[in-house]
């Protein structure tokens, strides 16, 4: 069974504090994405990455930043965190190329509270 | 700017009768369009999907909708199901891009 794991189900941390969550998947795929999900406001693209060692911003970066030193693992990193911060992570993976629809395959998600 | 849009926070049924589903989007150039189920404390998991070529796409109590002049489509779930409370998002696909614009989501809540 294909598996997008996320290290941390839920986490609270303080203000200032740096923050790391995890990201591992088993199906090979090429891209792996950071979403957070907030009421109202859907889902958000963090940042995405194609490949290993690339990354693209997406809609909302600011705050954040991501290592990809493995293919299968994706690292969402905050570097102090705040209150705004508090919300629903979600990690995904999709494969590139030929025939793709663009489904992605998503983790169980990281609840983090930012005290 | 919102790219695909789904105006209805919250949606109520009665189990067996038909829930609809819609989204708005803005964009011509999406080829793929999704839907996708998320309970809660749980990541989202795939439903259904429409090509940009297609109309319609079914699958068991799950129907897609496409009208591409109106840019919306719309999903059907009949017959509706206490299980199937939850929110669904609404997502659209383009092959250059490679990654989803999701909607903002629809809670679904069907009653007993």
């Amino acid at each position: 069974d294909v598996k997008v794991t996320q290290s941390s189900r839920y986490l609270v941390k303080r203000t200032g504090e740096k923050v790391f969550l995890e990201c591992v998947q088993d199906m090979d795929h090429e891209n792996m994405f950071w979403y957070r999900q907030d009421p109202g406001l859907g889902l958000r693209l963090i940042y995405f990455s194609y490949d290993v060692k690339m990354k693209e911003k997406g809609d909302i970066p600011e705050g954040y930043s991501v290592s990809r030193e493995k293919k299968e693992r994706f690292s969402l990193i905050l570097e102090s965190a705040s209150t705004n911060q508090t919300s629903m992570y979600l990690c995904a993976s999709s494969s590139a190329g030929g025939g793709n629809t663009g489904e992605l395959f998503f983790g169980e998600g990281s609840r983090l509270t930012v005290l | 700017d919102q790219q695909v849009k789904q105006n209805s926070p919250s949606l109520s049924v009665q189990e067996g009768r038909i829930s609809i589903l819609n989204c708005d989007y803005t964009n011509s150039m999406f080829d793929y369009f999704l839907w996708y189920k998320k309970y809660p404390a749980e990541g989202p998991t795939f439903l259904i999907s429409i090509s940009s070529i297609k109309d319609k796409n079914e699958d068991g109590r799950f129907t897609v909708f496409l009208n591409k002049s109106a840019k919306h489509l719309s999903l059907h779930i009949v017959p509706s199901q206490p299980g199937d409370s939850a929110v669904y998002f609404c997502a659209a696909w383009r092959s250059s891009g490679d990654k989803l614009t999701f909607g903002t989501g629809t809670r679904l809540a069907v009653r007993p």
